[in-house]
């Protein structure tokens, strides 16, 4: 079946640190990619996604890569935030299905 | 601006009760779901509606059944609330076809289900 496996938190990075984290998804058929992110105490806000092999999203300064290749949709940013810190969360949607599959999570800690 | 509305941020309930939970979207979507969210499981989708009075089954759904008789309400209903049911629940909108990947899903805050 469909699944998304991401790497395990929590991440803690330093301001202005470089952040990745990993991806990768199992599919049959193409799906379309997605980045969600969780703040503390709230729901979930869409960060970014990529409908095809090769397309890039980007948003608030965070990209990921649509790696048909690799299966893989890693999530990064050149230089985080205090303000960044947030449970992230990758997911897959295919054409033919009305919902979303998430992966686990990673919490994200950066500090000041 | 658009909105999921959850009834209850936080909700403490006993062992054997019934239990409602209630969502509200503002959008006009034509689809709701209802997840749970437990460390290191991330979110199940519990139950999922495509229309008014339409339902069907995700990947977790005993211990829970769901109510939509109004497009923009989507009840999830513990029918007898056991401890293994205390989790954080999340609903979500989406509209149909190439706007749910426009637009993703909508969440509401989520309610933090404690049962004792």
């Amino acid at each position: 079946g469909n699944s998304v496996t991401q790497m395990e938190g929590p991440v803690t990075l330093s301001e202005e640190a470089f952040l990745t984290i990993n991806c990768t998804y199992t599919a049959t058929g193409y799906p379309s990619l997605f980045w969600y992110v969780q703040y503390p105490g709230e729901g979930l806000q869409l960060l970014l996604k990529a409908t095809k092999a090769d397309d890039k999203g980007s948003n608030k300064g965070f990209e990921a890569t649509y790696r048909k290749e690799t299966t893989s949709f890693h999530l990064e940013k050149g230089s985080v935030q205090v303000s960044d810190s947030a449970v992230y969360f990758c997911a897959l949607w295919m054409d033919s299905s009305y919902k979303l599959i998430f992966g686990s999570g990673t919490r994200l800690l950066v500090r000041p | 601006d658009v909105k999921v509305t959850q009834s209850s941020r936080y909700l403490v309930k006993r062992t054997g009760e019934k239990v409602f939970l209630e969502c509200v979207q503002d959008m006009d979507h034509e689809n709701m779901f209802w997840y749970r969210q437990d460390p290191g499981l991330g979110l199940r989708l519990i139950y999922f509606s495509y229309d008014v009075k339409m339902k069907e089954k995700g990947d977790i759904p005993e211990g829970y059944s769901v109510s939509r008789e109004k497009k923009e309400r989507f009840s999830l209903i513990l029918e007898s609330a056991s401890t293994n049911q205390t989790s954080m629940y999340l609903c979500a909108s989406s509209p149909t076809g190439q706007g749910a990947f426009d637009y993703g899903y909508t969440f509401g805050s989520g309610t933090r289900l404690t049962v004792v």
